[in-house]
């Protein structure tokens, strides 16, 4: 069974550097079957795809996807030794103050597998 | 704005059959598969359908999805009152390389 479990700080600064940490279990992250992504849903609202990450069959490496949105100010990594893919969104206002999930999926379909989501709330 | 369109609102009552709808405006759906997502207050949304029509293991066959060139539909039959819930469709947009969303449909059991 595939799981997911978002963690970082629930509160965030304006103008600072949002981080959060996706763990899974049940799959590796470096697998080619699955991308790995990160989605939010601000107070009220709907979802938003942030951007996503993923090994190719062809390549030893991780290509990202990134919304244009928010494509100057994210940047999506992994950390194979730990089974972890992270987020970062830099320059936070209070505009990006939402619920953040992580997710998988395979192919060009959406995700299968979400976390649990964190709420972020970016105040000073 | 979503690139997706739903209905923001439907509503049944215990026993009969709604059907929620999702149009595309940007061809998304006419050529990739739709999902859908139920999502209860305060929690995640979890798959109900993906692949246009196919429930994962778990999700009653109460719930049932279709697809046409360039809309969807999502049916609960047989309404409880623990549908009332936020329900959202989904595809993959090529050019965005990920999936985009409707801007949900919101579910009262009356």
């Amino acid at each position: 069974q595939l799981q997911l479990q978002e963690s970082g700080p629930g509160l965030v600064k304006p103008s600072e550097t949002l981080a959060l940490t996706c763990t899974v279990s049940g799959a590796s992250v470096s697998s080619r079957s699955y991308y790995w992504g990160w989605l939010r849903q601000p107070p009220g609202k709907g979802l938003e795809w942030i951007g996503s990450i993923y090994y190719s069959a062809t390549t030893d490496s991780a290509s990202t996807d990134y919304n244009p949105s928010l494509k100057s100010r994210v940047t999506i990594s992994v950390d194979t030794s730990k089974n972890q893919f992270s987020l970062r969104l830099d320059s936070v206002t209070a505009a990006d103050t939402a619920v953040y999930y992580c997710a998988g999926g395979v192919g060009a379909t959406p995700p299968l597998y979400w976390g649990q989501g964190t709420l972020v709330t970016v105040s000073s | 704005q979503s690139v997706l369109t739903q209905s923001p609102s439907v509503s049944g009552t215990p026993g009969q059959r709604v059907t929620i709808s999702c149009s595309d405006g940007s061809s998304s759906i006419g050529r990739n598969t739709v999902s859908w997502y139920q999502q209860l207050p305060g929690t995640a949304p979890k798959l109900l359908i993906y692949r246009n029509s196919q429930r994962p293991s778990g999700v009653p066959d109460r719930f049932s999805g279709s697809k046409s060139a360039t809309s969807a539909s999502l049916a609960i039959s047989g309404l409880q009152s623990e549908d009332e819930a936020d329900y959202y469709c989904a595809a993959w947009d090529d050019s965005l390389h990920g999936p985009v969303f409707g801007g949900g449909t919101k579910l009262t059991v009356l």
